[in-house]
């Protein structure tokens, strides 16, 4: 069965440099989530899209920005970046239809900063 | 707000013990629960869930039965392998809204031989 894709798997920046993660949700699938995972930490949700647009956001720094597009998958652009923005991030795809919305999680997109 | 706290180990077990990870939950309304399993190095994947009171997930011998009165929902094994080390996460998700995932700080569980 497909799963989230996430690319890349892996990115190393220096501070002040910029990043973009992408994200390929589930054939199918209209909503996406990302969450941000620090070392030995648990998965924080950053922000969330249903149907291209946004539906929910959480502790998204304002130098994050993210959109889905037409396609549906989803890009996480983040700016000016910082040594605490090392971390693991995760995206996570759900269908709307049905009792309960699943989320199912891409295998992350491991940021370091250097 | 929704909140998960759950037993944060390190938890160190032998082949074939019996597991229990606890985790309770504040939330308002009534929110769907997860588990949720991290292996080294991987993302995560969902080990079982449940949706309303007294339902029971399981999964792969893991099971969680969700105690409105309790407002816990405690992961179990009966005999545990060397294959189930990993991090084992509590989630709630908000119903309406989002629904986006609220999770405990995660309990890292290593199974010896």
């Amino acid at each position: 069965a497909a799963g989230v894709i996430q690319s890349p798997r892996h990115l190393i920046k220096e501070k002040r440099e910029t990043a973009t993660l992408k994200c390929y949700p589930i054939p199918r699938h209209d909503t996406v989530y990302w969450y941000q995972q620090g070392p030995g930490q648990d998965p924080q949700f950053l922000i969330s899209f249903y149907e291209k647009m946004q539906s929910d956001k959480g502790s998204i720094p304002d130098r994050f920005s993210a959109q889905q597009f037409s396609d549906y998958h989803s890009e996480l652009n983040m700016s000016s970046l910082e040594l605490g923005d090392s971390a693991l991030y995760f995206c996570a795809s759900s269908q709307t239809s049905g009792r309960m919305r699943e989320q199912y999680f891409g295998p992350g997109t491991r940021l370091t900063v250097t | 707000g929704n909140s998960v706290t759950q037993m944060e180990g390190p938890v160190t077990l032998s082949e074939e013990a019996f597991l229990t990870i606890n985790c309770t939950y504040t939330a308002t309304g009534y929110p769907s629960l997860f588990w949720y399993v991290q292996y080294p190095g991987e993302g995560l994947q969902l080990l079982l869930k449940a949706t309303k009171a007294d339902d029971k997930g399981s999964n792969k011998g893991f099971e969680a039965t969700y105690r409105k009165e309790t407002t816990s929902f405690h992961l179990e094994k009966g005999s545990v392998q060397v294959s189930d080390s990993a991090v084992y996460f509590c989630a709630l998700s908000d119903q309406g809204g989002s629904e986006k995932l609220v999770f405990g700080k995660g309990t890292k569980l290593t199974v010896n031989p």
